[in-house]
C-alpha cells in the first residue's frame, strides 16, 4: 500500500505562472517531508523540506505547505521557469532520518513557453 | 567536489551473472543508501550504512549484498542478476542518518537479459 501518493504523473504550466504540485500521505507518523527534483540521466537533488511543526517553509521561489490534518502537502514554484521542468518527488519519513525516507512516483513538471 | 560517484553507468547482465555497483562519497558522510526507481514508481530503498562496518536492510533487500569497509565507500552486490533487478540505481550519502538532506549520485542503469 502506498504510503505516500503523488496522484498527479504530469503536470503542464506556462512559463511565468505558478506550479502547485500536490502530495498525499497515509502514515500518520510521518514527521519529516521533503521534495526532491529530477532531470534525466541524473540523481535526485534535494529541493525543500518541512518538518510537522510547521505548516510553511519559503525557500526563493519554492514554498511547501503541510496540512496535517489532510495529512496533504503541496509545493508551489512561482514564477516558473523552464528550468524547473523536471520529475519532483515528494518524500517522507517517521523518524526525521534518511533511512525511513519514503517516495512518491513522482510528478512530472513541464514548463511551456 | 566530486560529491557522490557511482560507476558504471550503464550495465547490461546476463541472467545469472554477477557484479558490483560502485559508490564512493568524498564528504565524510557517515549515512550511505542505495535506491532502485523502477518505471513508474517512486524510489525504494534497497540497503544502509550508518558508518563503517554497519550495514542494514531496507524495502527491497532480496538479491542484493552490501558492505561498509570504509567511510567513503559502498558497494552493492548482486549475486545472481534476475530480470525483475533490471531498474535504475542510485547510490545517496548523508551526513548522518538523522539529516535527510540525502545527495545521490547519477545513477546506474542497469539490464539483466
Amino acid at each position: 500500500d502506498q504510503q505516500v501518493k503523488q496522484n498527479s504523473p504530469s503536470l503542464s504550466v506556462q512559463e511565468g505562472r505558478i506550479s502547485i504540485l500536490n502530495c498525499d500521505y497515509t502514515n500518520s507518523m510521518f514527521d519529516y517531508f521533503l521534495w526532491y527534483k529530477k532531470y534525466p540521466a541524473e540523481g535526485p537533488t534535494f529541493l525543500i523540506s518541512i518538518s510537522s511543526i510547521k505548516d510553511k517553509n519559503e525557500d526563493g521561489r519554492f514554498t511547501v505547505f503541510l496540512n496535517k490534518s489532510a495529512k496533504h502537502l503541496s509545493l508551489h514554484i512561482v514564477p516558473s521557469q523552464p528550468g524547473d521542468s523536471a520529475v519532483y518527488f515528494c518524500a517522507a519519513s517517521e523518524t526525521g532520518g534518511a533511512d525511513g525516507l519514503t517516495f512518491g512516483k513522482g510528478t512530472h513538471l513541464i514548463i511551456q513557453p | 567536489n566530486a560529491g557522490v560517484t557511482q560507476t558504471p553507468k550503464f550495465q547490461v547482465l546476463k541472467t545469472g551473472q554477477s557484479m558490483t555497483l560502485q559508490c564512493a562519497q568524498d564528504m565524510n558522510h557517515e549515512y550511505m543508501s542505495w535506491y532502485r526507481q523502477d518505471p513508474g514508481m517512486g524510489l525504494r530503498l534497497i540497503h544502509y550504512s550508518v558508518g563503517a562496518g554497519i550495514t542494514d536492510q531496507g524495502e527491497v533487500p532480496n538479491g542484493y549484498n552490501v558492505s561498509r569497509s570504509t567511510t567513503e565507500d559502498f558497494p552493492l552486490r548482486l549475486l545472481s542478476a534476475a530480470p525483475s533487478q533490471t531498474s535504475v540505481y542510485f547510490c545517496a550519502s548523508s551526513y548522518s542518518r538523522h539529516n535527510t538532506e540525502a545527495f545521490f549520485g547519477q545513477g546506474t542503469r542497469l539490464t539483466v537479459v
